[in-house]
């Protein structure tokens, strides 16, 4: 079975512009988070959703939005980029909501921004 | 509001000696417990998770960690780490009921010195 996918696995930005990452969770996973990783920071929740719903947000300014389609799979876009938005981003599915269901974590795309 | 403290950022140890990397968590409510690697421009991979049942979990690889609800411990333990055993060591909880997201301690940095 095909492991959580991210795309692309690397980004230059510049100031000001957007960016749209893509995720593509395990088959038959419903459920999938977003983290952004950081240095300074650490790992930080995103957003989680299932069933093309955003579940739960984390504390993160409106520049930062995410949605996910029917098949499951899942984009974030970042408007109006700022140089402290470099950072790793990683996806997770699981089968469903729930701490219970294991999260299986994507490569993440790592994101720079100049 | 839950949170995770990772109470040494790096750990240098020998090959074939022992390792235990410290957790502490702080949570009003019950939580699930994980531990996930990170390898070198790789995303997380889970360790091992403690749900309920008996407070020692072991993974695979000879890792094990023991739920201290008393001291709100989760200390992850080798009693011979290999080379291959370098990497990030994350420590996370997550809500029973609520909310999937995970929270994450800062990392632990695990170097084996041959």
């Amino acid at each position: 079975k095909a492991g959580v996918t991210q795309t692309p696995r690397y980004l230059i930005k510049t100031r000001g512009q957007q960016v749209t990452l893509s995720c593509s969770p395990i088959s038959g996973h419903r459920s999938v988070s977003w983290y952004q990783q950081t240095p300074g920071q650490g790992l930080q929740f995103l957003f989680e959703y299932f069933s093309e719903t955003q579940r739960n947000k984390g504390n993160f300014p409106g520049r930062f939005s995410g949605r996910q389609f029917s098949n499951s799979r899942s984009e974030m876009n970042v408007s109006t980029l700022e140089l402290g938005d470099s950072a790793l981003y990683l996806c997770a599915s699981s089968l469903a909501p729930g701490g219970v269901y294991e999260q299986y974590f994507g490569p993440g795309t790592r994101l720079t921004v100049t | 509001a839950q949170s995770v403290t990772q109470l040494d950022s790096q750990v240098p140890v020998f090959e074939e000696a022992p390792v235990e990397l410290r957790c502490n968590y702080s949570s009003s409510v019950s939580v699930y417990l994980f531990w996930y690697v990170q390898y070198p421009n790789q995303g997380l991979q889970l360790l091992l998770k403690y749900l309920s049942g008996s407070t020692l979990v072991e993974s695979i690889n000879g890792f094990e960690a023991e739920f201290n609800k008393s001291q709100t411990s989760f200390h992850l333990r080798k009693p011979s780490v290999h080379i291959s055993d370098t990497a990030e060591y994350f420590c996370a909880v997550s809500l029973i009921q609520g909310a999937q997201k995970l929270v994450f301690g800062q990392g632990t940095r695990l170097t084996i010195n041959p």
